[in-house]
């Protein structure tokens, strides 16, 4: 079971660069890495999955090392409304979804 | 990514009593899964419905308690049976698709009250 640990909190400020660390230890070969968004009274919004190195996409970059025991989620120049709750989670959805279990997740609180 | 909606988005319930949730896809999805998130809490897993067949629980979870249908690659329900003040939660669907690198998308969830 590919159990996740993150920083329960981080706080930042508008206009910075923001980097979540995620520690996988025991990421298994099929397992993908994505991580999602949560704001108040809505559901987890997707932001990101990759599998190695580098992916980047039109709202944040996910950096994977190759060993792939943990990956970090850089949020370019963050503003007030990426205050959310960010979550890590690694697993093969389509083969053993019960394995593919969320974390505690990380509070991001942005200040002015 | 696919749209997904649930109703009812929000309810307050008397204890003993059961509430069914819907949940509806835009499009044909392969995988279909439930979450509880209480308060202040992560999600967790309750089970994954699957397509005219019983679903698939979670540790922790039973059928007398969650049963859960999915008559078809757009629709799921959830009930909630027999319910107490524990069971006070957000309850989510999320889908997905088969295929490598697939990630699951989230309905907005129901916020259910037991008093």
């Amino acid at each position: 079971l590919a159990k996740t640990t993150q920083p329960i909190s981080m706080d930042s400020y508008e206009g910075q660069e923001v980097n979540i660390t995620c520690s996988h230890n025991n990421i298994a070969t099929n397992d993908y890495i994505t991580w999602y968004q949560q704001f108040p009274s809505q559901g987890p919004r997707f932001i990101i999955q990759g599998y190695k190195t580098k992916v980047t996409n039109e709202v944040a970059s996910l950096f994977i090392p190759a060993d792939r025991k943990s990956s970090t989620l850089s949020l370019p120049r963050v503003s007030l409304s990426d205050t959310a709750v960010y979550y890590c989670l690694v697993g093969d959805i389509n083969t053993n979804a019960g394995k593919s279990t969320f974390g505690d997740g990380t509070t991001l609180t942005v200040k002015p | 990514s696919a749209v997904i909606s649930q109703k009812p988005s929000r309810d307050i319930c008397q204890r003993g009593t059961s509430l069914t949730i819907q949940c509806q896809v835009d499009s044909q999805v392969t995988m279909m899964f439930w979450y509880r998130q209480q308060p202040g809490q992560s999600l967790t897993l309750i089970a994954t419905a699957n397509q005219g067949s019983e679903a698939t629980y979670e540790s922790g979870f039973v059928i007398d308690k969650f049963p859960i249908s999915r008559p078809n690659l757009t629709f799921s329900t959830l009930t909630v049976s027999n319910m107490s003040p524990e069971d006070s939660s957000i309850y989510l669907c999320s889908v997905a698709r088969t295929g490598v690198d697939q990630p699951q998308h989230f309905g907005d969830g129901t916020r259910l009250s037991i008093l």
